[in-house]
């Protein structure tokens, strides 16, 4: 079965530009999650959706970030414009609502320059 | 004070070693407690899940603590592939909202 998948894996772009992260998650499950993980802080949830529907976002940093989920099968987070501090890994992660355990994707490296 | 707070290592160890990792917890209202493995520049995965009574799954067992907030990890007979940073988690707020350690990192070396 596929796992969580995310595009681009990497990502490099220039302060100020837009970037857009993808996530498809496993097919069934009811729930979705944005993380990003850097040095300094970790791994931080910054936004969850159940059945497509954002329920708690009070983990994402400020007004530049932005999260939507059209249908089941599609996610994305968009930071616009980016800073350097914005650098770091974003993983998605899905899980059942029958189960306790979320399942993680390859993550997107964003570097900002 | 983090949620979370691990040792971030790394401890290095021989193959067949015994190696124990601890995790404190601040919130005492969290239900459900994990231990995640990570291999360097990759995701995340479930390593085991951890109940009150404690559980084992082959060279790993897990133990919880819930007076002291107090979470522990421990490898039997360490092998190379169990090199990983190994991240307590716990829940707050309902099971969607995972608090992750620093992690710990292991190295095992022959």
């Amino acid at each position: 079965d596929a796992g969580v998948i995310q595009s681009p894996r990497h990502e490099v772009t220039e302060m100020g530009q837009e970037v857009t992260l993808r996530c498809k998650p496993i097919s069934g499950h009811d729930y979705l999650f944005w993380y990003r993980q850097t040095m300094m802080r970790g791994l931080e949830l910054l936004i969850y959706f159940n059945n497509n529907v954002p329920i708690d976002d009070s983990g994402m940093p400020e007004d530049r970030f932005s999260a939507k989920m059209p249908n089941a099968s599609f996610s994305t987070l968009k930071i616009q414009p980016s800073e350097p501090r914005d650098s770091a890994v974003y993983f998605c992660a899905s899980r059942s609502g029958t189960q306790e355990t979320q399942y993680f994707g390859p993550g997107t490296r964003l570097l900002v320059l | 004070r983090k949620e979370v707070e691990q040792d971030p290592g790394p401890f290095n160890v021989p193959e067949g070693a015994t190696v124990a990792f601890n995790c404190t917890y601040s919130n005492s209202a969290s239900q459900s407690f994990f231990w995640y493995r990570q291999d360097c520049r990759k995701e995340p995965k479930l390593l085991m899940s951890v109940y009150s009574s404690g559980n084992e799954d082959g060279r790993f067992t897990a133990q919880l603590n819930r007076a002291s907030q107090y979470i522990s990890l421990l490898i039997r007979d360490s092998k190379l592939s169990d090199s990983a940073t190994y991240l307590c988690v716990v829940n707050s707020g309902g099971y969607n909202k995972l608090i992750f350690g620093a992690g710990t990192r292991l190295a095992v070396h022959p």
